[in-house]
């Protein structure tokens, strides 16, 4: 199975500062990596697929990069709406997996 | 659009069965394998099974062997996930998946509570 690392665990900063989520996987998935944001008691949402596409309606200070192995979600300016636990998943292959999630609170 | 539409929350005494459906729309369901994933209350993301709707064959995380049984009804456009011997540790939201479309989808989730 693909292990998924996020770091760092958790993120303590202020609104209009600058986030850098890091994803880190055992074995290359390509592209085939999304990032999700979650809310207490709400589902998961997507941000990102394709490891730099953002999904429908997310506001463009949210950017994917990377590729192979490494891959980086950025949030440009940190709204209050932002702060929340964002987690990785790969679908390069079965099983999908998880990295354990990175919490963005507030500082 | 596409959309998973999943069934309604469910409250099961340990030891019996749920079993929860997901009914696609807005693409060729038996085009895309669908996965199914559970979040326990305060944890994280777990990846439960796949199920190719065309053709019908699964794959189940080790974990879930023998409690876990995924299956298709082509005519509806509906996949379900049936977990038996519910635990308390089953209490879980449940979601279906289809990460090849592009973008992935996801169900709404469907909370699965085991209580005596």
């Amino acid at each position: 199975d693909i292990v998924l690392t996020q770091s760092p665990g958790t993120l303590s900063l202020s609104p209009g500062e600058r986030a850098t989520l890091s994803c880190r996987a055992s074995q290359t998935v390509s592209s085939d990596l999304a990032w999700y944001q979650q809310k207490p008691g709400q589902a998961p949402r997507l941000l990102i697929y394709g490891a730099s596409s953002r999904a429908t309606g997310i506001p463009d200070r949210f950017s994917g990069s990377g590729s192979g192995t490494d891959f980086t979600l950025t949030i440009s300016r940190l709204e209050p709406e932002d702060f929340a636990v964002y987690y990785c998943q790969q679908y390069a292959s079965s099983p999908l997996t998880f990295g354990g999630g990175t919490k963005v609170d507030i500082k | 659009q596409v959309q998973l539409v999943q069934s309604g929350a469910e409250v099961k005494k340990p030891g019996a069965s749920v079993k929860v459906s997901c009914k696609a729309s807005g693409y060729t369901l038996t085009s895309y394998h669908m996965h199914w994933v559970r979040q326990a209350p305060g944890q994280g993301l777990e990846w439960m099974g796949i199920i190719n709707p065309s053709g019908g064959g699964t794959s189940y995380a080790q974990k879930f062997q023998g409690r876990v049984t995924m299956t298709t009804d082509t005519s509806t456009s509906t996949v379900y996930m049936e977990l038996s011997s519910l635990r308390s540790e089953d209490t879980a939201v449940y979601y279906c998946a289809v990460v090849r479309l592009v973008p992935p989808y996801w169900g709404q989730g469907t909370l699965v509570t085991v209580s005596s």
